[in-house]
């Protein structure tokens, strides 16, 4: 069964930056496309990045294009996002998702952390 | 990208069956048959329940089923049980690589 653990979540000044990390294990994560997404507490799910598999392609949503980078470490099983310029309506928990199809669709969450940004 | 849009909320009693919809545009549900179904408990991660507009992933009950008419595609709850209820959500991909999530549904089983 595949885990996804993140970690990196902290209270950042607004503009400040912040790293986090999601590390796979129990799934070929070197198959897999790796997504972020963010939920505020109580609201909704907001798609916020995905890389490709060998790390070459990357997308964003237009919230966060230029500011938030996404990438990857196969030999590590980890993936990353680089979030700077930080505002407070990027306050959220952030989760990552690994997914691959192979017949079926293979998914797997991450128990999400929680980015503050507040002075 | 705007949200899809769903009702905030959906209500049955055990045993019936319940649907909820999701409508996008033409840019998104319209133009791809890439709809998932989320099932969400409070402070927990997504689950996944749906791909692909109908098809279910392993160990997910029968229970679900997803369709596609247009720009709307709607999830089924059959037999609604107790443990059914959590917030929904859809999920499309639009395009250019990007996706986009609906505004969620809270299920209430009476």
């Amino acid at each position: 069964e595949g885990q996804l653990v993140e970690s990196g979540g902290d209270l950042v000044q607004p503009g400040g930056s912040l790293r986090l990390s999601c590390a796979a294990s129990g799934f070929t994560f070197i198959h897999a496309w790796m997504h972020w997404v963010r939920q505020v507490p109580g609201k909704g799910l907001i798609w916020v990045s995905r890389i490709s598999p060998d790390g070459a392609y990357t997308t964003y949503a237009d919230s966060v294009r230029g500011r938030f980078t996404i990438s990857r470490d196969n030999a590590r099983n980890t993936v990353y996002l680089e979030l700077n310029s930080l505002r407070a309506e990027d306050t959220a928990v952030y989760f990552c998702v690994s997914v691959r199809d192979k017949g079926s669709r293979e998914e797997y969450w991450g128990q999400g952390t929680l980015v503050t940004v507040s002075s | 990208q705007s949200a899809l849009t769903q009702p905030a909320s959906v209500s049955g009693s055990p045993g019936q069956s319940i649907t909820i919809s999701c409508t996008g545009t033409n840019s998104d549900i319209g133009d791809y048959d890439y709809v998932s179904w989320y099932q969400q408990y409070p402070g927990k991660a997504p689950k996944l329940i749906i791909y692909d507009v109908n098809n279910r992933p392993s160990g997910v009950s029968n229970r679900f089923s997803g369709s596609k008419s247009g720009n709307t595609a709607s999830l089924t709850i059959s037999g609604l049980q107790a443990e059914d209820e959590a917030d929904y959500y859809c999920h499309s991909y639009v395009g250019t690589s990007t996706y986009v999530f609906g505004t969620g549904t809270k299920v209430t089983v009476l």
